[in-house]
């Protein structure tokens, strides 16, 4: 199975900066997904990011706040803007492999 | 590390029991189920996943149901041990295809020696 890898693995932010979150992925895949898991909460997914397209956001979720760069076939970024408390998550990328979806590790993002 | 499923259902076995983690899907046109283990500090582990052209599947010391009539599926682990312990999720594909996965809310398996 594919292995990925996020930086920062966690991080305490203010109110009102960005922190831009890396995901790397040890092998080339069309598809990477970002997802959002609130304190004690399931799975939620922000958006699809495929190479050399914008990507694609759920119902809830916007641009500006979450922009997304996919700039070749192994690595994405997903900034969290203009943060708030309620944004206070644990922010996970994802790829598929022959039909199995893989999560890395996490980023555990608190915010003051 | 930060704990995952703090508020979530909880299952309570005895090691060397098995175990039986249910869930009710959402949508009567997802054809694609997915067990995942998180672990406290974790991303989501995959465990076993089954096709809506299959009612069982098996794998080691995990057995998937799936009964489409009433939307449900379980997850049954044999001779649960201590690492077992975790927050379990379903999760199926809706009508996206194998990608855009919707989650269930989980349940917290908690192991006793």
């Amino acid at each position: 199975s594919a292995v990925i890898s996020q930086k920062p693995s966690r991080d305490i932010c203010q109110r009102g900066t960005s922190l831009t979150i890396q995901c790397q992925v040890d092998s080339q895949v069309t598809m990477m997904f970002w997802y959002r898991q609130q304190p004690g909460q399931s799975l939620t997914l922000i958006a699809t990011a495929n190479q050399g397209s914008e990507a694609t956001y759920e119902s809830g979720f916007v641009i500006d706040k979450f922009p997304i760069s996919r700039p070749n076939l192994t690595f994405s970024t997903l900034t969290v803007s203009n943060m708030s408390p309620e944004d206070s998550s644990i922010y996970l990328c994802s790829v598929t492999e022959s039909y199995e979806q893989y999560f890395g590790p996490g980023t555990r993002l608190t915010v003051t | 590390g930060e704990s995952v499923g703090l508020h979530l259902p909880t299952l309570s076995v005895q090691e060397g029991d098995n175990s039986i983690i249910n869930c009710a899907y959402s949508n009567s046109a997802s054809d694609y189920f997915i067990w995942y283990k998180q672990e406290s500090g974790k991303g989501p582990q995959f465990i076993i996943d089954i096709r809506s052209n299959m009612d069982k599947r098996q794998g080691q010391r995990v057995t998937v149901l799936l009964n489409k009539t009433v939307k449900h599926l379980s997850l049954q682990i044999a001779a649960t041990q201590p690492g077992d312990s975790a927050v379990y999720f379903c999760a199926e594909n809706g009508s996206g295809g194998y990608n855009k996965l919707i989650f269930g809310a989980g349940t917290r398996l908690a192991v006793h020696p």
